[in-house]
C-alpha cells in the first residue's frame, strides 16, 4: 500500500469547514483513498472512500487531484463531535487483503467553540 | 442493526496469563479482523478471520491467536502476558468480499497487564 502523509494536528472553529489534507504521491492506478476517524477511545469509523472522482455522502466530501497524488477530506460544517483523529489509508481493493489496513498516525483535529 | 459487540470491555491480567477476547460481528458480515492499538505503535492488523478460515495475518507473534465460529462470532486469545500486551483490541467486521468499502468496528477490549 502507498505511503500517506497527513499533517499531525488541525484546528477549525465550529460550523466551519473542516479540510484535511493527504499526501499520498506514490499511489498506484488500482489503490483506493479511505478515510476514518477515531474518536477518544472508541472504534474507528469509516467516512469514505474514493478512486478518483470526487466522492460526496452524509457524512463528508472527498476531493482528489486530477493527478491523484493527494486527497482532501471535507467536513462542510464541523461541530464539537467531529474532534477526532483522522486517518488517511490508500490501499487495492482485494479480497484477500480486503481487512488489512495500515493506519499511519493520523491528524488530530480539534473542533473549538 | 445491531453494531459489532467486543466482551469484556476492560480486564486487568497478570503477567504470564492468558486471555480470551470475544468478538460478535454485525449480522450477515462474514469476515472478523483484529487490531491492536498501543500509544506506542498505533493502530496495528494483527489477523483476519473469513468463512471460519484465518485469511491473513499480520506480524505478531504466535502468542497471539484467534479463531472464528460458523455463526461468525471470533475470539481471539494471547497467550504468556507481557507487560507490552497491554492495549485497546478492536475487532472488525465487514462482507468480506472485494467490493467492502468498509469496516465496522467495535468499542474494544481495553486490557491492562500487570
Amino acid at each position: 500500500d502507498a505511503k500517506t502523509t497527513q499533517p499531525t494536528s488541525m484546528d477549525c472553529a465550529e460550523g466551519r469547514a473542516a479540510n484535511l489534507p493527504c499526501n499520498h504521491s506514490t499511489i498506484s492506478g488500482n489503490e483506493y483513498v479511505y478515510w476514518y476517524r477515531q474518536i477518544h477511545s472508541q472504534g474507528p469509523q469509516y467516512i469514505i472512500h474514493g478512486l478518483k472522482n470526487n466522492e460526496t455522502n452524509e457524512m463528508a466530501s472527498l476531493i482528489i487531484t486530477e493527478d491523484r497524488k493527494s486527497s482532501t477530506l471535507i467536513l462542510p460544517h464541523a461541530t464539537l463531535r467531529d474532534t477526532a483523529v483522522y486517518y488517511c489509508i490508500v490501499r487495492v481493493q482485494n479480497t484477500g487483503t480486503a481487512s488489512k489496513l495500515t493506519f499511519g498516525t493520523g491528524t488530530r483535529l480539534q473542533v473549538t467553540l | 442493526k445491531a453494531g459489532v459487540t467486543q466482551t469484556p470491555r476492560y480486564l486487568i491480567k497478570t503477567r504470564g496469563q492468558q486471555v480470551t477476547l470475544s468478538c460478535s460481528p454485525i449480522s450477515g458480515h462474514r469476515s472478523v479482523s483484529w487490531y491492536q492499538q498501543t500509544p506506542g505503535q498505533g493502530l496495528q492488523f494483527l489477523f483476519e478471520y473469513f468463512s471460519e478460515t484465518q485469511r491473513n495475518k499480520g506480524n505478531f507473534p504466535g502468542r497471539f491467536s484467534g479463531r472464528q465460529f460458523s455463526n461468525s462470532r471470533s475470539e481471539m486469545n494471547v497467550s504468556t502476558l507481557e507487560l507490552g500486551d497491554s492495549a485497546l483490541y478492536l475487532c472488525a467486521s465487514s462482507l468480506g468480499t472485494r467490493y467492502t468499502g468498509e469496516l465496522f468496528f467495535g468499542e474494544g477490549s481495553r486490557l491492562t497487564v500487570l
